[in-house]
């Protein structure tokens, strides 16, 4: 079993849709980092949090702590939303990243 | 600011060669992680670099190595490279703080295929 576990794989989307990417991890944490990683590779950091919410622009991320579980929620989604949304978790005594698989985005127009 | 560069973007090895890829991370970052992406094993931790010294190593074989220079570019080598180093490479600049603590930001990748 991986120690960072994403949910779904997956996700197909109608443009202006909600959408939800769960991520729950074993291990205890201090930090969380979202990721999003386009077509071609590069991977641009969304956000990096250790308790509540944080939001940016149609981007809204959550942590409980207590709960070891972490979503990230994309509002009215846009076809340019396509992409590969990785969490990533900063360790309590270590500061080695370790990644969840990924959930494959796909938003129709 | 200049973003974090890799070169070479695209490699062609054989079985059995060595690489060397380049970092160049933002300036004033004195922090370089490196991280090996496949599509079996997704992101992986390779190293972490910071003023000069491997500050964190992952789980990955002796062949893997690198180093960093005073100007905090980053420099990894891959020796007698097998079918399975077939991956893209990336590399993430931070200030030189904790992950916990700080974004990272990520250069486009080399993707490295061997044949």
């Amino acid at each position: 079993k991986n120690e960072v576990e994403q949910s779904p794989q997956n996700l197909t989307a109608q443009e202006g849709e909600f959408i939800t990417i769960n991520c729950s991890y074993s291990v205890g944490i201090s930090a969380l980092h979202w990721l999003q990683q386009h077509p071609g590779g590069g991977i641009v950091s969304l956000f990096m949090l250790s308790s509540g919410k944080k939001k940016h622009g149609r981007l809204i991320a959550t942590i409980n702590i207590q709960e070891k579980h972490s979503s990230l929620h994309i509002t009215a989604s846009h076809p340019r939303d396509s992409a590969v949304y990785i969490c990533a978790a900063a360790g309590v005594n270590t500061d080695k990243l370790i990644f969840g698989t990924g959930t494959r985005l796909q938003v129709f127009p | 600011k200049a973003g974090v560069t890799q070169t070479p973007r695209y490699l062609i090895k054989t079985r059995g060669q060595q690489v060397t890829l380049s970092c160049s991370p933002i300036s004033g970052h004195r922090s370089v992680s490196w991280y090996q992406q496949t599509p079996g094993q997704g992101l992986q931790f390779l190293f972490e670099y910071f003023s000069e010294t491997q500050r964190n190593k992952g789980n990955f074989p002796g062949r893997f190595s690198g180093r960093q220079f005073s100007n905090s570019r980053s420099e990894m080598n891959v020796s007698t490279l097998e079918l399975g180093d077939s991956a893209l490479y990336l590399c993430a600049s931070s200030l030189g703080g904790s992950k916990r603590r700080e974004t990272q930001y990520f250069g486009p990748g080399t993707r490295l295929l061997v044949l």
